[in-house]
């Protein structure tokens, strides 16, 4: 049982690039999130996808887009990517978004941007 | 809004000493809260919570205990390993509406010495 995994574990971008962040998760869970975890700051939530279909924004979605393939796949776009864009990325599911729901967090993704 | 404070870190302690690391919460109606652990080169793992007021949450010899007086869950372990360095993460997820969101704490790092 592989839980939530995530492509790549590691990247380096030029400023203006472009990539797609990738998180499956094999736990049939409805709900996924994109987090972006900085020093000092603790993670913060990007975006989160509720349900299948559905997506919204969190805290710090700006230069970022998400889409939700299927019940299984989360992927985070950097359209042009920006220095302040390094960080270390995570997505996590739960079987829900509403209610008590533990979220399983994928091992991150550390990405620099030059 | 909501918000989770933690002492910052690094705590630097021996093995087998005793571990306290404080958090505190601000949130409006009752929230649930947790302790995530991050070890080095992995995602966040939960690893205890508590769903209300006075409630003790506890796993693999830490404990954390619930206080709405306070609005504290400080973290403690009776004697720590080397095993046990890691991040540690308070996060409080509060009900409203048709979705919850974790709000996390800026981590704290715990470094445990032979």
């Amino acid at each position: 049982n592989a839980g939530v995994t995530q492509t790549p574990k590691f990247q380096v971008l030029k400023t203006g690039q472009s990539m797609t962040l990738q998180c499956a998760q094999d736990m049939n869970h409805n709900s996924m999130y994109w987090y972006r975890q900085d020093p000092g700051m603790g993670l913060r939530l990007i975006y989160y996808s509720a349900s299948e279909g559905t997506t919204d924004k969190g805290e710090v979605p700006n230069g970022y887009n998400v889409s939700r393939l299927n019940k299984r796949e989360f992927s985070l776009r950097l359209e042009s990517a920006a220095p302040s864009q390094t960080s270390v990325y995570f997505c996590a599911s739960s079987e829900a978004s509403a209610g008590y729901n533990e979220q399983f967090f994928g091992p991150g993704t550390r990405l620099t941007v030059l | 809004g909501n918000s989770v404070t933690q002492m910052e870190g690094p705590v630097t302690l021996s093995e087998e000493a005793f571990l306290t690391i404080n958090c505190t919460y601000t949130a409006t109606g009752y929230p649930s809260l947790f302790w995530y652990v991050q070890y080095p080169g992995e995602g966040l793992q939960l690893l205890l919570k508590a769903t209300k007021a006075d409630d003790k949450g506890s796993n693999k010899g830490f404990e954390a205990t619930y206080r709405k007086e306070t609005t504290s869950f400080h973290l403690e372990k009776g004697s720590v390993q080397v095993s046990d360095s890691a991040v540690y993460f308070c996060a409080l997820l509060n009900y409203g509406g048709a979705t919850n969101k974790l709000i996390f704490g800026t981590g704290t790092l715990l470094a445990v010495q032979p």
